[in-house]
């Protein structure tokens, strides 16, 4: 069954730096990866979505990187802001299976 | 103004009564599912459905049940049968559940609490 992790749980970091986020799969046969934002008490906003054939996808200051053979993908985000604070959520849609697998998130907190 | 709504935003259930959360899409898509979430763990599947009047159980469908009578509507029934129905609620769409991949899209959430 398709486990997928990611590190760190949480992360801090001031306002203006640049920050990588992790994710981490078991089963390399995936249709894409998605990554989502999730505000406290709220339901989840989809951010990218990185198709199978893919090596990145880049969206504003966010890009996402897939590396299937590894079963890696990073969310890299740049110059960092407040409004950035968030839970992030990486997802996978295994082949054969019609819903998503997801992390359990990195909650970030971006420092003014 | 396109997007999945869900109703109520809080419920409360007492014991022993079944409660159905509500969830509408205007995308014009398929595909429909409900996921649940609790503290420390990610989002697990409970029910999806490909098409109207057809669903399939997720990983955690015990004590739950579905029906898809319209395109755009998927409500889910909480019955007594859960015994831990203390939870979030997601409900999300795609397009097509075909080999393309489905980017999902999630409605705000219905947060459940048993009195």
């Amino acid at each position: 069954k398709q486990e997928v992790t990611q590190i760190p749980a949480a992360l801090s970091v001031p306002e203006g730096e640049n920050l990588v986020l992790n994710c981490s799969f078991t089963d390399s046969a995936i249709y894409n990866l998605q990554w989502f934002r999730q505000d406290p008490g709220k339901g989840l906003t989809s951010l990218l979505l990185i198709q199978s054939s893919q090596r990145e996808q880049t969206s504003g200051r966010l890009n996402a990187s897939l590396d299937k053979s590894s079963g890696r993908s990073t969310l890299y985000i740049a110059a960092s802001q407040p409004g950035d604070s968030a839970t992030y959520l990486c997802a996978v849609p295994p082949y054969g299976a019609n819903n998503l697998f997801f992390g359990t998130g990195t909650r970030l907190t971006v420092i003014p | 103004d396109g997007g999945i709504t869900q109703s109520p935003k809080y419920l409360f259930r007492k014991e022993g009564q079944n409660v159905t959360l509500s969830c509408e899409q205007n995308l014009n898509h398929d595909a429909m599912y409900w996921y649940r979430q609790d503290p420390g763990q990610g989002l697990r599947l409970i029910y999806y459905s490909q098409i109207v009047n057809d669903f399939q159980k997720g990983d955690i469908a015990e004590g739950y049940s579905v029906s898809r009578e319209k395109k755009e509507s998927f409500p889910l029934t909480v019955t007594s049968a859960q015994k831990n129905p203390t939870a979030f609620y997601l409900c999300a769409s795609s397009l097509t559940t075909g080999l393309a991949g489905n980017e999902q899209f999630f409605g705000p959430g219905t947060r459940l609490t048993v009195l």
